[in-house]
């Protein structure tokens, strides 16, 4: 099994839509993110967590909120969507351990957004 | 603010021969991490080889090896003998130390497009 998991793999919906992006991990980490990517400009932070207690902004959290229900899951939400958030959505997960703390990233989630 | 620059939208390069992919970044930092990704159609991100600044030896994967050159803040991949399986989008990304209150985000650069003739 995928140790980074992320519901649905693919979406489309209409504008002003609510919509809810899960991510799920079974590798233990603590630190969390969601980032985003458009063709032509590689991926951007949306929100990065440390810990259930912890949830910061990253550089395009602006129409985005996110949720960190557990250790394991970290949830990203759209309240209103709107078409220039058309893009796909990685989640990534690292920890502390190790000398590069690399991040390793779950399948992404394609979203079109009507 | 970090940025990182890969000039080379597409590239292409015949099954079982060399190819070099570019990669810039601008810090004031003295210590980082860079770090090569594939993605292959498939969407998932994949770390193909990392290095860490202050190791001057540069980083070797079996067919894809790196050459770091701190001073000139260049961060080239080498990927030799190249398979129909290389071929995929490439990203280039930094990440500072990590410190407290820091985010640990991936700066990454927009990707080169690798294509493998057969």
């Amino acid at each position: 099994d995928a140790d980074v998991t992320q519901t649905p793999r693919n979406r489309i919906t209409k504008t002003g839509k609510r919509i809810m992006l899960e991510c799920s991990q079974t590798k233990g980490h603590d630190r969390m993110y969601w980032y985003r990517q458009d063709p032509g400009l590689g991926l951007r932070l949306i929100y990065y967590s440390f810990d259930v207690k912890d949830i910061n902004k990253g550089e395009i959290s602006d129409g985005y909120s996110v949720s960190r229900q557990a250790q394991a899951k970290f949830s990203l939400s759209l309240e209103s969507a709107i078409p220039n958030q058309t893009a796909l959505y990685f989640c990534a997960t690292s920890d502390l351990t190790g000398d590069y703390n690399e991040q390793f990233f779950g399948p992404g989630t394609r979203l079109t957004v009507l | 603010a970090q940025t990182v620059t890969q000039s080379q939208p597409e590239m292409s390069v015949q099954e079982a021969e060399t190819v070099t992919l570019s990669c810039t970044y601008d810090t004031s930092e003295s210590d980082y991490y860079l770090f090569w990704y594939k993605q292959p159609p498939s969407r998932q991100m994949i770390l193909v080889i990392r290095q860490e600044a202050y190791k001057q030896q540069n980083a070797t994967e079996n067919r894809f090896s790196v050459n770091f050159q701190k001073a000139a803040k260049s961060f080239s991949l080498k990927i030799s003998d190249s398979q129909l399986g290389d071929a995929a989008m490439y990203f280039c990304a930094y990440r500072s130390p990590i410190t407290q209150g820091g985010s640990e985000k991936l700066v990454f650069g927009k990707g080169t497009k690798l294509t493998v003739n057969p």
